[in-house]
């Protein structure tokens, strides 16, 4: 069964600095979404991606943020300048359509830590 | 009030009970309601999408109450690879984005 996968499984980084989450979705998905989950809360909407632009975005997605898929395949998160409150696990996913049942797989996630 | 608000346990119960979870949502134009799955440190998986009619699974079974804006899901027969947290999961409008809630832990004891 395809899966989404993301890379790295772990981040470690330094405050201020760049970080690109890459997300490789299921091959036919064409909805893309990022969300993010600080430890010991809940999992927070942080973007939704079609067509080669962004659909919707949360408070929390501001111009820190920004998201791509350069190649076709890939679809990355970027934070511009880390802070602490940055500190959590990325989720991304992807599903096959829009329409507001649709499933949404989610890949495994990326453990960023802010130092 | 939060979007998504969910008991958030823990619930502990010996293997072969029944045990309920409810929800509530605050936006009244909310769409679609499903059931997530959350493991501990991994990704959330769908357990099931929930329908105005109510819908079964095998032992999971949930309902929807949209006057009420209330979701339910009960776990029948529960197992010990039922713990986990299950996450209460709402779209709130016209895109698919969805809104979780904090989560409800379960521990299944054998």
């Amino acid at each position: 069964e395809p899966e989404v996968t993301q890379t790295p499984s772990h981040q470690v980084t330094q405050m201020g600095q760049e970080v690109i989450l890459r997300c490789v979705p299921i091959s036919n998905h064409l909805y893309f979404y990022w969300y993010r989950q600080i430890l010991g809360q809940k999992v927070e909407f942080l973007v939704s991606f079609y067509n080669n632009e962004i659909s919707e975005k949360s408070e929390i997605f501001d111009d820190q943020f920004s998201v791509e898929r350069p190649d076709g395949s890939n679809f990355t998160l970027k934070i511009r300048s880390t802070k602490l409150e940055d500190s959590a696990m990325y989720f991304c996913a992807g599903a096959y359509g829009g329409r507001l049942s649709e499933t949404q797989y989610f890949g495994p996630g990326t453990r960023l830590l802010v130092l | 009030r939060k979007e998504v608000e969910q008991d958030p346990g823990p619930f502990n119960v010996p293997e072969g009970a029944t045990v309920a979870f409810n929800c509530t949502y605050s936006n009244s134009a909310s769409q679609s309601f499903f059931w997530y799955r959350q493991d501990c440190r991994k990704e959330p998986k769908l357990l099931m999408s929930v329908y105005s009619s109510g819908n079964e699974d095998g032992r999971f079974t949930a309902q929807l109450n949209r006057a009420s804006q209330y979701i339910s899901l009960l776990i029948r027969d529960s197992k010990l690879s039922d713990s986990a947290t299950y996450l209460c999961v709402v779209t709130p409008g016209a895109n698919n984005d969805m809104r979780f809630g904090a989560g409800t832990r379960l521990t299944v004891k054998p």
